[in-house]
Formats: C-alpha cells, structure tokens, sequence
C-alpha cells in the first residue's frame, strides 16, 4: 500500500496569513502516461463529511475559493491556503488515487492563532 | 445537486454483520463516469477506503479489510450497498458512502471522491 504522510499534524495560522500543509506519498503518483498526479485534497469540518477542494493535485474543485491551491509532483505535495479565514478551520487530508487500496494522509488540523 | 443518504442500523453486535445502503438523489447511479464508494472514518481518525461499485456491478475492494466485504448495486431503486461481516470493535467507525469520479468505460480507473454523504455513525458493542 502507498504511505501518505503529511505534515505537520498540527498548526495554527493567523487569519489572513499563508497556511501550508505537506503530503508525502511512499512512491510516486504520477502516471506517466497521462502525466497526471493522482492526488487529490479534502477538508474535513467537526461533524460534517470530507469536502473536495483539489484534485490531480492542482486543479481546484468548482466552488472552492481561490485562496486554497495545491502543487508538487510525484512523491511531495502541497495545499496552500493564501489567507486563513475563520472558515477554513478544519482537518485537511491528502488522498492518492493512483493505486488500490487508495489511501489517506493521517490528517492535518488547522487552527487559527 | 446530488446527494447521498446512508441508512442502516447505529448498533451491531460482534461477530454480527453490518448492512448499510446509501440511496442516491439528484442523480443516475447508472451514470458511466461515476463509481460508488464506501469510506469510513473511526472517531477521532483518518479515514479509510472500504470498496467501490460500478452501475455494473463491477466491484473494487481494500484487500486490507480484516473483515469480509460485500458492495452491491440496485440501479431500480438508485441505491447501493455494503455489508460487512463478522464484526469486532474496531469496525466502530462513522461510515461514509460516496461518489467517485472515473473512467467512463468502465475500465475500473476510479479517482477522487466528489460528493459524500453526511455518514452514518456504527457502533460495534455487546
């Protein structure tokens, strides 16, 4: 199965500061032959489902602010949030997609400082 | 706007099965760009992918499940399926039922989850 470890596990950020999680896959996601990152990113708030925000890694979900974007390739990935605000308090997870079992980042909380 | 409803029972017993179905709304399950999902989510945990059905009846299960899994498909009723056996405490979990994104030829590529339901919390207990 691929390892997804992100990091930190924890972190609380100013609002209206940069937020950034990391995700780090045990082997690479990317396919070759279609060159996509099989990544995707989700937010997940007390009591509620998980939300998409990213998928192959970069692409924002319809609906999803412009302050949250995602990056990197093959084994190390990034969800960046450009300004916390209020709502964006939740547990962020990391998804990879490229092999079964799909597997899951252990979660990473944001809290506002 | 789509949306999914898991129901079924908050309390089993060990050794006992679960049976959860997830009736979809808003939507066609029989879509062929889509694949059906269950995830589940121990409290206070990360989450963690169950298996997936097809409209065809197509199934893709975690081999890393300890307990023995069955995901079925009712195209009829827009509903699908899971039922998991021989229960013990730590199948304790919130359970989830999901749409997923796929390869619309039925190849069994299956990608992000894009629509959840709200979940169901099962409890596993004498």
């Amino acid at each position: 199965d691929i390892v997804m470890t992100q990091s930190p596990d924890s972190l609380a950020v100013s609002l209206g500061e940069r937020a950034t999680i990391n995700c780090k896959s045990s082997q690479s996601v990317l396919y070759r032959s279609d060159n996509r990152n099989y990544l995707a990113w989700y937010q997940q708030k007390p009591g509620q489902p998980p939300k998409l925000l990213i998928y192959w890694a970069s692409t924002r979900e319809s609906g999803v602010p412009d302050r949250f974007s995602g990056s990197g390739s093959g084994t190390d990935f990034t969800l960046t949030i450009s300004s916390l605000q209020a709502e964006d308090v939740a547990v962020y997870y990391c998804h990879q997609y490229y092999s079964t079992p799909d597997t899951f980042g252990q979660g990473t909380k944001l809290d506002i400082k | 706007q789509l949306q999914l409803q898991e129901s079924g029972p908050g309390l089993v017993k060990p050794s006992e099965t679960l049976s959860l179905t997830c009736t979809v709304s808003g939507g066609s399950i029989s879509s062929t760009s889509y694949y059906w999902g269950w995830i589940r989510q121990p409290p206070g945990k990360g989450l963690e992918w169950i298996g997936t059905i097809y409209y065809s009846g197509n199934t893709y299960y975690n081999p890393s499940l300890k307990s023995p899994v069955t995901i079925s498909v009712d195209t009829s009723k827009n509903q699908f399926s899971l039922k998991l056996s021989s229960l013990t405490a730590a199948d304790t979990a919130v359970y989830y039922c999901a749409r997923r994104y796929g390869d619309s030829s039925g190849s069994g590529y299956q990608y992000y989850f894009d629509y959840w339901g709200q979940g169901t919390l099962v409890t596993v207990s004498s």
